[in-house]
């Protein structure tokens, strides 16, 4: 069974800044990686797909990169709005499974 | 436009049973894989597993804490999805999502194991 690694755990940054969330897989995985963000007592929203693709509707300032065992989401310059837990998942083989999650808070 | 709408959620007993299900719309249902995903309360996604269009086998997939216990289900004639849950444990609290190729999830249903 594969395990993700996500990191860091919690992150307080202030508006406009740049933040990067990681996400590393105990084997190769490929481009089989997924960002989803989850707000308060909603559902989680598909952000990107196959670690780059963004999704349409999805901010632009959200981005993803990385193949095989290393990934990254980046949020260019974030906005009040983007408070939330970011989760990654793995497609690649199963079960599926998600990463444990980095809430992001605006300082 | 999809839509996911779960239901049947509730309290129950451990060792109870209890059904969800899952009204999709707003896409063509029987070439959907359709997926379980349930975050307990506080917690983080956990995958509980997935069926295959019946034009792929139509197969289902669990995650190994629920093998034997817990059974995906669909009716294509109605576009629903359904989750049978059984010998449930108080660990299987949590909200259960349904998804289809987890890029549209329903709102979420509260599933609560307690005596």
């Amino acid at each position: 069974e594969i395990v993700l690694t996500q990191s860091p755990d919690f992150q307080s940054v202030p508006p406009k800044e740049k933040v990067t969330i990681t996400c590393r897989a105990s084997q190769s995985i490929g481009r089989n990686l997924f960002w989803y963000q989850q707000k308060p007592n909603q559902s989680p929203k598909l952000l990107i797909k196959f670690a780059s693709q963004s999704l349409s509707g999805a901010p632009s300032r959200f981005s993803g990169s990385g193949s095989g065992t290393d990934f990254t989401l980046t949020i260019s310059s974030l906005e009040a709005e983007d408070a939330a837990t970011y989760y990654c998942l793995q497609s690649s083989s199963l079960p599926l499974i998600f990463g444990g999650g980095t809430k992001v808070e605006i300082k | 436009e999809v839509q996911l709408v779960e239901a049947g959620g509730g309290l129950v007993k451990p060792g109870g049973s209890l059904r969800l299900s899952c009204a999709a719309s707003g896409f063509l249902f029987s070439n959907a894989w359709m997926h379980w995903v349930r975050q307990a309360p506080g917690k983080g996604l956990e995958w509980v597993g997935r069926i295959k269009s019946k034009t792929d086998g139509g197969t289902t997939d669990y995650v190994a804490p629920v093998k034997g216990r817990f059974t995906i289900s669909r009716d294509d004639s109605k576009d629903m999805l359904y989750l049978q849950m059984n010998s449930l444990k108080t660990e299987d609290t949590a909200v259960y999502y349904c998804s289809t190729t987890l890029l549209d999830w329903g709102q979420g249903t509260l599933v609560t194991v307690s005596s």
